[in-house]
């Protein structure tokens, strides 16, 4: 299993500015993903970040708007850039520490964009 | 191409009764098949998972699931449910023979116990 922190737990942010939000894992991982989940919606992937390469971004997504770093192999940081209401939702970190296993994932960062 | 069915928004049980929480699933390949449950202003929690071997998997808290190949589902289950096991319930699928790890979620389902 893996423990997996995030922060800031939750925000509230201007339009226009940008939020990072930090994901630290306990045990080194090469798989990390990246989730969005809208008011009373499902969870959908952002992207899939992998150490030593670049993000891998989901159709809708842009690294424009979300830039993702993956400095080492327990950190991760998802920037929402220029934030506009419709970005309000809970952003998820999640780990597949060993391939072909469940993910495991991150308490959440619950944004609101004003 | 993937994709996950949760055919029921809500589901409510009296309590001590069995709950059942329905998913469908279709994907091209061989299917991981997974359950997580997400109570409010909380992370999601995995529940159980299939792989391969038996149909019939058991996870936490007492749940578990039945993989039916032919009906490509994989309900949830629970002898007796409880108050506590109120929250929101997600299915999800990967392709296991696509080559990516990406996971599909079902659009959840809100199981209310009543006691």
């Amino acid at each position: 299993s893996a423990v997996i922190s995030q922060k800031p737990s939750r925000d509230i942010c201007q339009r226009g500015t940008s939020l990072t939000i930090q994901c630290q894992v306990d045990s080194q991982v090469t798989m990390m993903f990246w989730y969005r989940q809208q008011p009373g919606q499902s969870l959908t992937l952002i992207a899939t970040a992998n150490q030593g390469s670049e993000a891998t971004y989901e159709s809708g997504f842009v690294i424009d708007k979300f830039p993702i770093s993956r400095p080492n192999l327990t950190f991760s940081t998802l920037t929402v850039s220029n934030m506009s209401p419709e970005d309000s939702s809970i952003y998820l970190c999640s780990v597949d520490p060993v391939r072909n296993n469940e993910q495991f994932f991150g308490p959440g960062t619950r944004l609101t964009v004003l | 191409a993937q994709s996950v069915a949760q055919p029921e928004d809500q589901v409510n049980v009296a309590e001590g009764n069995p709950l059942t929480v329905k998913c469908t699933y279709s994907v091209s390949g061989n299917p991981y098949l997974f359950w997580y449950v997400q109570y409010p202003n909380r992370g999601l929690q995995f529940l159980l998972k299939y792989i391969t071997g038996d149909n019939l998997v058991k996870g936490s808290y007492g749940f578990e699931a039945e993989f039916n190949k032919s009906q490509t589902s994989f309900h949830l289950k629970k002898p007796s449910a409880l108050v506590s096991d109120s929250a929101l319930y997600f299915c999800a699928v990967r392709d296991a023979t696509s080559g990516t790890y990406k996971y599909i979620f079902g659009t959840g389902t809100r199981l209310k116990v009543l006691a």
